[in-house]
């Protein structure tokens, strides 16, 4: 079985600033990674993935990631953000052996004030 | 194309009635996904439809009723809904290897 834990339930920062989301998770097997943004009222939109190869993943919107194994981790990042970027972020795994399933952690809210 | 359109956007039922959600792509994704999504939690599956077939059915109640009517359209009718059903209703699809999983704006369902 497969669980994504995000221990920040909301993250504030200021314009301009740095930001980093944390993810954790775990799994008995291999998994793909995954960071989608929801904006209010709608529905998600895929920032990076991660599958093989570098560790770094870069995404749209300035957005970055690191996977790391050992620590079973996958912190997204950014830094410099905009007002633009307040929206509910979740981080998601998926087995390689059932591609079909996508686990998604409990999200968090980034609120980005001026 | 690289959209999943559903319709509509917004539905009001009252637990009596009959109606039906749309989802539809032109991707040629095989693996189509109905996902529901409460007020400020994570999506949850539902089902999944893979080359038209239902494979995956995630325990749900029987007042939910899925329909995968050919490759690029998904529908899922919902009668006697119950209040707690009230969610926004995600569309989803995936190529092979989950390259280019995308999700739908999405329909936001109240039942009254």
């Amino acid at each position: 079985a497969q669980s994504v834990t995000q221990l920040d339930s909301q993250v504030p920062v200021f314009e301009e600033a740095p930001v980093e989301l944390r993810c954790n998770y775990s799994s008995s097997v291999s998994v793909y990674l995954f960071w989608y943004v929801q904006y209010p009222n709608q529905g998600l939109q895929l920032l990076l993935k991660y599958l093989s190869g570098s560790t770094l993943v870069k995404g749209i919107n300035g957005f970055e990631a690191e996977f790391n194994k050992s620590q079973t981790s996958f912190h997204l990042r950014k830094p410099s953000v905009h007002i633009s970027d307040t929206a509910e972020y979740f981080c998601a795994v998926s087995p390689m052996d059932s591609s079909y399933k996508l686990i998604f952690g409990s999200g968090t809210r980034l609120l980005v004030r001026p | 194309d690289t959209e999943v359109t559903q319709t509509p956007k917004h539905l009001v039922m009252g637990m009596t009635n009959k109606k039906s959600l749309k989802c539809e792509q032109h991707m040629g994704h095989r693996a189509m996904y109905w996902y529901k999504q409460k007020a400020k939690k994570p999506p949850e599956l539902m089902f999944v439809y893979s080359y038209e077939k239902l494979s995956i059915n995630e325990s749900v109640p029987s007042r939910f009723s899925p329909e995968c009517p050919n490759s690029s359209l998904l529908n899922l009718h919902l009668h006697a809904l119950q209040p707690e059903d009230s969610a926004l209703y995600l569309c989803a699809s995936s190529g092979t290897g989950l390259y280019g999983y995308t999700f739908g704006s999405g329909t936001r369902l109240t039942v009254v």
